[in-house]
């Protein structure tokens, strides 16, 4: 699977959106994008995943640039409940659960 | 549905001893996993599970054991504890038919002294 880089550390103010960057620069064709958080010391919480369309559910929307080597998800309005470790994830479709977690970034939410 | 559900949630082990963490679903789940989690790391994949009667190693198995004789069930057995094992541990589920989320539970923080 492709490996992923992220900023370590992000603030986000309450309210506003919070655009977290990953770079997949090694991508292929058949290995998706998805998009993991942590919060504190929990189990990591499934947000979304793509291949190269954009994608939204209720938790948050992802960009897949057009020649996919990089990604941001948008969490639309911050809350203090998303402070959060948010792991970047690329894996094939057939190596399911092998997922390998990067140190994610640390987004803080402040009021 | 209770999800995924991991016991002890603590435990102090001391340096040679040996147990079991336990972890099992409600989900009906094919696909079961253990990861390990060091401080201020990302998760890494200890041994997997495709379904019962099936295991392989992920990438750090050293040290551990698995078996899988039902779809609920996957324990990770322990031998000879080490300090490097003091971690935390999740199990997580997946289903092949879905979009392939996994399912964490809670986790079980293990310290070796």
């Amino acid at each position: 699977d492709a490996k992923t880089t992220q900023p370590p550390s992000m603030d986000c103010a309450e309210g506003r959106a919070a655009n977290l960057p990953c770079n997949h620069s090694t991508i292929s064709g058949n290995e998706y994008v998805y998009w993991y958080r942590q919060i504190h010391s929990q189990g990591p919480q499934y947000i979304i995943h793509g291949l190269k369309n954009n994608e939204t559910n209720e938790m948050a929307s992802l960009i897949i640039t057009e020649d996919r080597k990089s990604s941001t998800l948008i969490l639309p309005h911050a809350t203090l409940r998303d402070t959060a470790v948010y792991y970047c994830i690329v894996r094939a479709r057939d190596s399911w659960g092998k997922l390998q977690f990067g140190a994610g970034t640390q987004v803080v939410v402040t009021p | 549905n209770a999800g995924v559900t991991q016991t002890p949630k603590f435990r102090i082990l001391k340096i040679g001893q040996s147990m079991t963490l336990q972890c099992t679903q409600d989900m009906n789940h094919n696909y079961m996993y253990w990861y390990r989690q060091d401080p201020g790391m990302g998760l890494k994949l200890i041994y997997y599970s495709v379904g019962a009667g099936i295991t392989d190693k992920g990438e750090v198995p050293n040290g551990y054991n698995v078996s899988r004789s039902t779809t609920e069930d996957f324990p990770l057995r322990l031998e000879l504890a080490a300090p490097s094992q003091t971690s935390v541990y999740f199990c997580a589920s997946s289903s092949p038919f879905s979009n392939g989320e996994l399912f964490f539970g809670e986790g079980s923080r293990l310290t070796v002294l």
